[in-house]
């Protein structure tokens, strides 16, 4: 099994869809939580940190359920400009951070 | 703002060359990364530094070494190329590690022929 899995993609939504990314992780011990945005062929971005209590910024809001060991990621009111890939990152022992695989996202008009 | 910075975006060599790839960062981290990205695979921890001289191996470390003499410089070295080493090459640096997120450059994109 994999540390860290997301759903598999592509996502393909109209402008103004909602669209929601999960992910789960195995290492129960994990502390630090992101959601890391990659755009085609450039690096990986931090786009957040995620919360226990959950948190929001702008259209984007991320949510960890430790019992689940489960992070999820909310887009609402979907841009074109939010086309990209969706990294989910879990720090594990020894602070080194273990990617998913990503999910691509395609937003249309 | 942190700048991480790698030598080159795009490089070719041949199989058996010896390949040198340079990340520098700018805001004196202590750790220092190098990943492979792959379709499919995601991104995979081959090296990472926390201190000058200090090196730890990652998940795929086999066909590569790396060197840090200077804090700032983190050096990831392919021994011997071989063509399954072909892939997008990502540096990364941070100051606390587990606790922070951390900061990329803009990768180099290897083609061993």
């Amino acid at each position: 099994r994999k540390e860290v899995e997301q759903d598999p993609g592509p996502f393909n939504v109209p402008e103004g869809a909602t669209v929601a990314f999960n992910c789960t992780y195995s290492n129960s011990a994990s502390q630090s939580f992101f959601w890391y945005r990659q755009d085609c062929r450039k690096e990986p971005k931090l786009l957040m940190s995620v919360y226990s209590s959950g948190n929001e910024d702008g259209r984007f809001t991320a949510q960890l359920n430790r019992a689940s060991q489960y992070i999820s990621l909310l887009i609402r009111d979907s841009k074109l400009s939010d086309s990209a890939t969706y990294l989910c990152v879990v720090n594990s022992q020894g602070g080194k951070l273990i990617f998913g695989q990503g999910t691509e996202l395609s937003v249309k008009p | 703002d942190v700048k991480v910075t790698q030598s080159s975006r795009y490089l070719v060599k041949r199989t058996g060359e010896k390949v040198f790839l340079e990340c520098v960062q700018d805001m004196d981290h202590e750790n220092m990364f190098w990943y492979r990205q792959d379709p499919g695979l995601g991104l995979r921890l081959i090296y990472f530094s926390y201190d000058v001289k200090m090196k730890e191996k990652g998940d795929i470390p086999e066909g590569y070494s790396v060197s840090r003499e200077k804090k700032e410089r983190f050096s990831l070295i392919l021994e011997s190329a071989s063509t399954n080493q072909t892939s997008m090459y990502l540096c990364a640096s941070i100051q606390d590690r587990g606790v922070q997120p951390q900061h990329f450059g803009d990768g180099t994109r290897l083609s061993i022929l």
